[in-house]
């Protein structure tokens, strides 16, 4: 089956500090789509990535996709409390969405 | 807020007892989406609805069925209830076009089971 390995599961930074997350799979990707979810709430979506080498940025966040597209970033530069929750990749097999296990974002002021 | 609603917010029951989760998607949305999130298993796809059809499974146990109706919005039924689906449960809903992944999912508050 589809193998989607989100690395790290867990990381507690510094305010201040970047994060990183990534997202590789078993096999080569159409898209890529991020999620965060805020302790408590619902999957948001981020942003959807489908050129290979794409790079795209929303403020302090940069997300790119693999130029083989087989995995995905996702660069939190300066991080700050509102950033803390689970950050999700999730990727399309078999018509299925299928979400990697998520990395838990934890920033200390 | 995404615009999707789910009701109930929390539901407890007990083993063997079967409960019924509704959502309705956002206005001019014609897909939803289930998924069951607890601590061990993540976020898993239930089952996907276009348009009132059946459009793609996923881990959907068979004790476990759902449909959505032709207002839109879905229910998913979740029967003989065991202590292991004490889980979150989010619908999404999109607009549906083309494949699964290309289409900008919108959560749900979710529905919280605890089974007793």
């Amino acid at each position: 089956g589809q193998q989607v390995m989100q690395i790290p599961q867990y990381q507690h930074v510094q305010e201040g500090e970047d994060f990183t997350t990534y997202c590789n799979s078993s096999t080569t990707l159409s898209n890529i789509q991020w999620y965060k979810q805020r302790p408590g709430g619902h999957p948001v979506f981020l942003i959807q990535l489908v050129k290979s080498g794409e790079v795209k940025k929303q403020k302090r966040l940069t997300f790119q996709f693999g130029e083989a597209k087989k995995n995905s970033s996702l660069h939190i530069t300066a991080t700050q409390t509102t950033d803390v929750g689970t950050y999700f990749c999730a990727l399309e097999y078999g018509n299925k969405l299928v979400f990697g296990a998520g990395t838990i974002l934890r920033v200390k002021s | 807020d995404s615009g999707v609603t789910q009701t109930p917010k929390h539901l407890i029951t007990a083993t063997g007892q079967r409960v019924t989760l509704r959502c309705s998607p956002r206005s001019g949305d014609l897909s939803v989406y289930w998924y069951q999130q607890s601590l061990d298993q993540g976020l898993q796809f239930l089952i996907q609805y276009y348009n009132g059809e059946e459009r793609a499974k996923g881990n959907i146990l068979e004790r476990f069925s759902a449909q959505q109706f032709p207002d839109l919005h879905s229910e998913l039924n979740l029967s003989s209830l065991e202590l292991g689906d004490s889980a979150l449960y989010f619908c999404a809903s999109s607009v549906g076009l083309r494949e699964i992944s290309y289409n900008e999912q919108f959560f749900g508050p979710g529905t919280r089971l605890t089974v007793l």
